[in-house]
């Protein structure tokens, strides 16, 4: 089982530009959560998707969106880079068991984005 | 509003000696917790879970949390540090329930540095 993979490892990009992040979760999870972690600070929530669908959201502008495709791995979107938005992003996969979203979340090694 | 607050950014511990890092939530629900470590430009790799019955809980390498609701903490333990536990260390929550998001809230980190 390879785990929560993501990609790319890093990333450059300059202000105003557009980035895509891919995640592809543990093999049986179904829920891709996404959160940024800025650096010194620890992890915030982006959103999460369930069944192709984003279905809760943290404070986050609507800059950042997200897809999940059929096979459960997931896209992270910013449009209009800011340098506010360098940071490590996270990925985690969850199963959604016995109707709880509470569950443990196996987080991926991150992109590293550096927004110049 | 909800939140996870660990009260040490930095602390610095001699190998084999005890440690303990605090963990305070503001969350009011039941809540499920945990305990995660993340090495320097990795990803965060849960050490141990609280999600009801027994209190205190084992995890991996040697370490343990308990969970007292009256203090609404969740402090991590280890007896004895070992040099390759140097790391930051994020505590976590979230909340049960039928309204629960599977959203989690971290709290700012503890770096940890083990002197020989």
């Amino acid at each position: 089982d390879a785990g929560v993979t993501q990609s790319p490892t890093h990333l450059i990009k300059t202000r105003g530009q557009q980035v895509t992040l891919r995640c592809s979760p543990k093999s049986g999870h179904d829920t891709v959560s996404w959160y940024q972690q800025a650096l010194g600070q620890g992890p915030q929530f982006i959103f999460q998707y369930y069944e192709e669908e984003e279905r809760q959201r943290g404070n986050f502008p609507d800059r950042f969106s997200g897809h999940q495709f059929p096979n459960y791995s997931s896209e992270l979107n910013v449009n209009a880079l800011l340098l506010g938005d360098s940071a490590l992003y996270l990925c985690a996969s969850s199963p959604r068991t016995s109707g709880s979203w509470a569950n443990e979340q196996f987080f991926g090694p991150g992109t590293r984005l550096t927004v110049l | 509003a909800q939140s996870v607050t660990q009260p040490d950014i930095h602390i610095t511990v001699s190998e084999g000696a005890s440690l303990e890092l605090r963990c305070n939530y503001s969350y009011g629900a039941t809540p499920y917790l945990f305990w995660y470590v993340q090495s320097p430009g990795q990803g965060l790799q849960l050490l141990l879970k609280y999600f009801s019955g027994d209190t205190l809980v084992q995890g991996i390498k040697g370490f343990e949390a308990e969970f007292k609701r009256s203090q609404s903490s969740f402090n991590l333990r280890k007896p004895s540090v070992h040099w390759s536990d140097a790391a930051e260390y994020f505590c976590a929550v979230g909340r049960h329930g039928s309204s629960n998001t599977g959203k989690l809230i971290f709290g700012q980190g503890t770096t940890l540095q083990v002197k020989p």
